[in-house]
């Protein structure tokens, strides 16, 4: 098992561009999250998806928009990039348990934007 | 608001020394609270979670909630314990999101 899988590694972008990351869960798994982490900080959620719906949101505007396919693999898009996206995007996947609490949190290795 | 700090953003200690990360956390209602630990070139990875009460790798953390803090501890440090070593908390029962702290980078001296 690949674990969690992001695509791409690292990207590069110039303002007001748009952006598409992508993420593979850990086999089983049915829930994605996504979360920016700034440079010196920690990881920041973005938002969740279940059964191809989000499923809670973080404190990010609108241009931060999301899908869950029926394989569960997600992709995150960022419109109208701004100075201040550039960050390392993670993806987590985990199981979703009954009493909808969300099992351990599996996290992919990042996908890194630059945007100049 | 829920809120997790460490105040420490950076901890050197020798080896064979013991070590202990500090968190705080602020939340209204009853959290769940987790270390989270990534090794140099490696993905961000659950260490330890309050309610398992478990100890991995020797490190240990203990809930406190009249001092909101759950700082983590090992007696005898190791140099491979050296990582960015992050607290997060959630909500328990229909948890979602983890908040997590700024992190502190534990560097263990040979």
């Amino acid at each position: 098992d690949a674990g969690v899988t992001q695509s791409p590694t690292h990207l590069i972008k110039t303002r007001g561009q748009q952006v598409t990351l992508r993420c593979s869960p850990k086999s089983g798994h049915d829930t994605v999250s996504w979360y920016q982490q700034a440079l010196g900080q920690g990881p920041q959620f973005i938002f969740q998806y279940y059964e191809e719906e989000e499923r809670q949101r973080g404190n990010f505007p609108d241009r931060f928009s999301g899908h869950q396919y029926p394989n569960y693999s997600s992709e995150l898009n960022v419109n109208a990039l701004l100075l201040g996206d550039s960050a390392l995007y993670l993806c987590a996947s985990s199981l979703a348990l009954a009493g909808g609490i969300t099992g351990e949190l599996f996290f992919g290795e990042g996908s890194r934007l630059t945007v100049l | 608001a829920q809120r997790v700090t460490q105040p420490e953003k950076l901890l050197s200690v020798f080896k064979g020394a013991p070590v202990e990360l500090k968190c705080n956390y602020s939340y209204s209602g009853s959290p769940e609270l987790f270390w989270y630990v990534q090794y140099s070139r490696q993905r961000l990875q659950l260490l330890l979670r309050h309610i398992s009460r478990e100890s991995i790798k020797g490190f240990t953390a203990d809930l406190n909630k009249g001092e909101t803090s759950f700082h983590l501890k090992k007696p005898f440090a190791q140099e491979e314990d050296s990582a960015m070593y992050y607290c997060a908390l959630t909500r328990i029962q229909g948890a979602q999101k983890l908040v997590f702290g700024q992190g502190t980078r534990l560097t263990i001296n040979p």
